[in-house]
């Protein structure tokens, strides 16, 4: 199994342009999710999916468009990149979204900077 | 809504030494907990979880958390510090907000130092 995968690895990108960021599992994962880590914050969670077809708001979702047309990919949309968008972005799934089986499993994350 | 808070943004301890990363939480209803690691310019890897019964977990490269619910803690033990020790640590808890459970919250991490 890859796991967890996430594209492009790093990204630069112009105030106003929009792009996707890439992610697909193959675990057969029921939830996905999108984080982003910005120094001294943590993660904070994005959007996240329960199943194909279902998608919610995180935290932090403002400025982001996910959908989820199959199990294996989750794509993030910027729509209009702003600088405060600059961060890096982990991508995570697990089998399920509660209980005991929430060990999420964490892609090796994409460096966006926006100028 | 639940919190997590990791105290102490930076621990710097000697090579041999023991690791206490602490980890405080709040949860309105029973907690899922987990520690996660992350080295450089990598992703997250899972350390350990506690979910229900035992409160002392272990998990792997020697590291291991007790659950104490009086306290709402979460703490990360190691008994003896390695250089490959270095790293970033987060504590999380499984959130939920009214539909169910949506993800993790994180602590804003705790950086490893180890000295020589």
């Amino acid at each position: 199994n890859a796991g967890v995968t996430q594209t492009p690895k790093f990204q630069v990108l112009k105030t106003g342009q929009s792009m996707t960021l890439q992610c697909a599992q193959d675990m057969n994962h029921e939830y996905m999710s999108w984080y982003r880590q910005d120094p001294g914050m943590g993660l904070r969670l994005i959007h996240y999916s329960v199943g194909a077809g279902i998608t919610d708001q995180g935290e932090v979702p403002n400025g982001y468009n996910v959908s989820r047309s199959t199990t294996e990919d989750f794509p993030l949309r910027l729509l209009s990149a702003a600088p405060s968008q600059t961060s890096v972005y982990f991508c995570a799934s697990s089998l399920t979204s509660g209980g005991a089986r929430n060990e999420q499993f964490f892609g090796p994350g994409t460096r966006l900077t926006v100028l | 809504a639940q919190s997590v808070t990791q105290l102490g943004s930076h621990v710097s301890v000697s090579e041999g030494a023991l690791v206490l990363l602490r980890c405080n939480y709040s949860s309105s209803v029973p907690p899922y907990l987990f520690w996660y690691v992350q080295y450089p310019n990598q992703g997250l890897q899972l350390l350990l979880k506690y979910t229900t019964g035992a409160t002392l977990v272990k998990g792997i490269n020697g590291f291991e958390a007790e659950f104490k619910k009086s306290e709402t803690s979460f703490h990360l033990t190691k008994p003896s510090a390695h250089m490959s020790d270095a790293a970033e640590y987060f504590c999380a808890v499984t959130s939920y907000s009214g539909g169910g459970a949506d993800g993790l919250t994180f602590g804003k991490g705790t950086h490893l130092i180890i000295q020589p």
